[in-house]
């Protein structure tokens, strides 16, 4: 499994853009790239997805090179309630596969006034 | 997206009973779910994946005997913390992949449990 690499924390002001970097060297042929969003007390929340290029959806979108070796994670206009711990995580749920997912420390975003 | 619910959402026991947590894919089948457990200020730890009609695959260091996991139809998988200890206390979260083209991973709001 492929391991990735966030900063640890950000700082933001509402309305701002704010990008989240995610490092992974080793990714995998048939790995897609996921990013999630948790606030305290609760699961995980599936924010966007992707494989190669560009990828948008109503909440955020998602840049990923031609080497694949890392991603941005970009929020338009933050608000206070963005303030939360991003995960990047890199992994294959192909058939065949387990679709193991290993976290790591993640991105704790904070969103001020 | 695919919801994923579990029951109960928080539970206190006293040490040494067992405490069972559910959790179920709502509008789809899930071939596989996994559960997570995530100690306060950190990331979530996988404990094992489940396979609908299989036994569960435990990740290092998760003692089976003591996190039973059972996963008999494709909407429901339950995890047993038998004789539970205060060091068991944690928030639990299970997840499961949806199966629609590209596979996503699906989480529940997960589980409180307190072990006094």
């Amino acid at each position: 499994l492929a391991k990735t690499t966030q900063p640890i924390s950000m700082d933001s002001y509402e309305g701002q853009e704010v990008n989240i970097t995610c490092s992974h060297n080793n990714i995998a042929t048939n790995d897609y790239i996921t990013w999630y969003q948790q606030f305290p007390s609760q699961g995980p929340r599936f924010i966007i997805q992707g494989y190669k290029t560009k990828v948008t959806n109503e909440v955020a979108s998602l840049f990923i090179p031609a080497d694949r070796k890392s991603s941005t994670l970009s929020l338009p206009r933050v608000s206070l309630s963005d303030t939360a711990v991003y995960y990047c995580l890199v992994g294959d749920s192909g058939s065949g596969n387990t679709g193991k997912l290993i976290f790591g420390q993640g991105t704790t975003l904070q969103v001020k006034p | 997206g695919a919801v994923v619910s579990q029951h109960p959402s928080w539970v206190i026991c006293k040490s040494g009973t067992s405490v069972k947590i559910e959790c179920r894919s709502l509008d789809f089948q899930a071939t596989t779910m996994f559960w997570y457990r995530q100690f306060p200020k950190q990331s979530l730890m996988l404990m094992a994946t489940s396979n609908e009609g299989s036994k569960a695959t435990y990740e290092q260091g998760v003692e089976k005997d003591k996190f039973l996991i059972n996963h008999a139809s494709l909407t429901l998988s339950t995890l047993t913390v038998t004789s539970a200890h205060p060091e068991d206390s944690s928030f639990y979260i299970c997840s499961a992949i949806e199966i629609l083209g590209q596979e996503t991973q699906y989480f529940g709001p997960g589980t409180r449990l307190l072990v006094l």
